[in-house]
């Protein structure tokens, strides 16, 4: 079974450019989450798809940060214009449901914002 | 959720079983308790979960005391591929909220 599939796996930009990742989940897989891990911390949950639509968006910095799951499969996270301080992986997992704790994730993204 | 503290870094020997402890004091009895790991460069990984009754399965196995205010896991014989930051994490069942990860620990498996 093909897992989480992310890219790139790597990017860097300058301050103010923009930037977007990608993500496709595990097949039949409902629910779509996007995680923000800075170095050394824990993941962040910036954001949550059941299908297409959004559960939960509170920790999303919506100024800078948007994201859509068109056609509830794929899924895009893109950010503009960057700050320094969203260097980070920007981490993709997909669940089977909305209401489970067993989340798979891809290998992640990662940003380096110069 | 409630909040989890974990001692940010252990040691075991290869071989030998590494057993990660997990405080969870304010854990109600509705919040399950899970653990994932990291290995260096890559996503976290599902490990096991559990409510009140130990669990094990291929990777591990999950200590829970009586009171549910801490928990173990335990790999039994520990690898170097075993080398990663493990997170506790306490999530109310059935809730659609996911999972809010600590600093987690980080074990280092030595040869």
């Amino acid at each position: 079974e093909a897992g989480v599939a992310q890219s790139p796996r790597y990017k860097i930009i300058e301050k103010r450019q923009s930037v977007a990742f990608w993500c496709n989940p595990i097949s039949g897989h409902a629910t779509l989450y996007w995680y923000q891990q800075i170095l050394g911390q824990g993941p962040k949950l910036l954001i949550q798809f059941q299908n297409n639509g959004v559960v939960d968006d509170s920790q999303l910095p919506k100024d800078r940060f948007s994201a859509e799951r068109l056609k509830g499969v794929d899924s895009t996270l893109k950010i503009q214009p960057a700050k320094l301080e969203d260097s980070a992986v920007y981490l993709c997992a997909s669940s089977l449901y909305v209401n489970t704790g067993e989340l798979f994730f891809g290998e992640g993204s990662r940003l380096t914002v110069l | 959720d409630a909040k989890t503290t974990q001692p940010p870094s252990m040691d075991c020997a290869e071989g030998r079983a590494a057993n990660l402890p997990c405080n969870h004091s304010t854990i109600s009895g509705n919040e399950y308790v899970y653990w994932y790991r990291q290995i260096h460069s890559q996503g976290p990984q599902y490990i096991i979960h559990g409510l009140k009754n130990n669990e094990t399965n291929e990777m591990a196995s999950l200590i829970i005391t009586e009171d549910r205010k801490s928990s173990t896991l335990i790999l039994p014989h520990a690898t170097l591929r075993d080398t990663a930051v493990y997170y506790c994490i306490v999530r109310v069942s059935g809730s659609a909220r996911q999972l809010t990860f600590g600093s987690g620990t980080q074990l280092t498996v030595l040869p």
